[in-house]
């Protein structure tokens, strides 16, 4: 069983268009995240939610929106998307006893044309 | 503002060699330290953490001591395989924060 799962793996699209990533985790946890990593593999986290709340919201363009229908599930959804949005979004999960600890999906490959 | 700091890649190794990679943090208070790996294709892993000075964290034959007064957090190895080729992210977690904050990732390369 995969513990934290994306789809789609790969999501190539044209420049504003409007697409989804979702994210499921089977760990019973309660705090969710996404990360977007670059082309230089550098890691930054773009949102944050515990029992379906935001809590930590980083400096992102607001055509991202996060959605969590329930703590397991947080799904990223971007508008009017753009080349410099081209990237791979990993979301993870964590125990909120112990935020540090987090487990990652496999990403998103996310192509912008 | 917190940050973390590591040595550039990529680190290219011959099969049982030591590995070495650099990192330092700058940070307010005493955070807990990390490293993930994360091999081709795939997410991060947690491979080690430290939560306090002079703590050591191991796993895997790797190993990182939390150096407060060097505000360093090397990870090393004595003996590289070929399967440990990944890129390897240190960090650092506040608790007030709530954050992760990685370096920018040492792709390491190893070869038979």
């Amino acid at each position: 069983d995969t513990a934290v799962s994306q789809t789609p793996k790969y999501l190539v699209t044209q420049m504003g268009n409007d697409k989804s990533i979702k994210c499921e985790q089977n760990l019973g946890h309660d705090t969710m995240y996404w990360y977007k990593q670059d082309s230089k593999k550098f890691l930054k986290i773009m949102f944050s939610y515990n029992n379906k709340e935001l809590i930590i919201n980083e400096t992102v363009p607001n055509r991202f929106s996060p959605k969590s229908p329930d703590k397991a599930h947080l799904n990223l959804h971007i508008n009017s998307l753009e080349l410099g949005d081209s990237a791979v979004y990993f979301c993870a999960s964590s125990a909120e006893a112990d935020r540090n600890e987090q487990y990652f999906g496999p990403g998103t490959r996310l192509t912008v044309t | 503002g917190n940050s973390v700091t590591q040595m550039e890649g990529p680190v290219t190794l011959s099969e049982e060699a030591f590995l070495t990679i650099n990192c330092t943090y700058t940070a307010t208070g005493y955070p807990s330290l990390f490293w993930y790996v994360q091999y081709p294709g795939e997410g991060l892993q947690l491979l080690l953490k430290a939560t306090k000075a002079d703590d050591k964290g191991s796993n895997k034959g790797f190993e990182a001591t939390y150096r407060k007064e060097t505000t360093s957090f090397h990870l090393e190895k004595g003996s590289v395989q070929v399967s440990d080729s990944a890129v390897y992210f240190c960090a650092l977690f506040y608790n007030q924060g709530g954050k992760l904050i990685f370096g920018q990732g040492t792709e390491l390369s190893v070869k038979p």
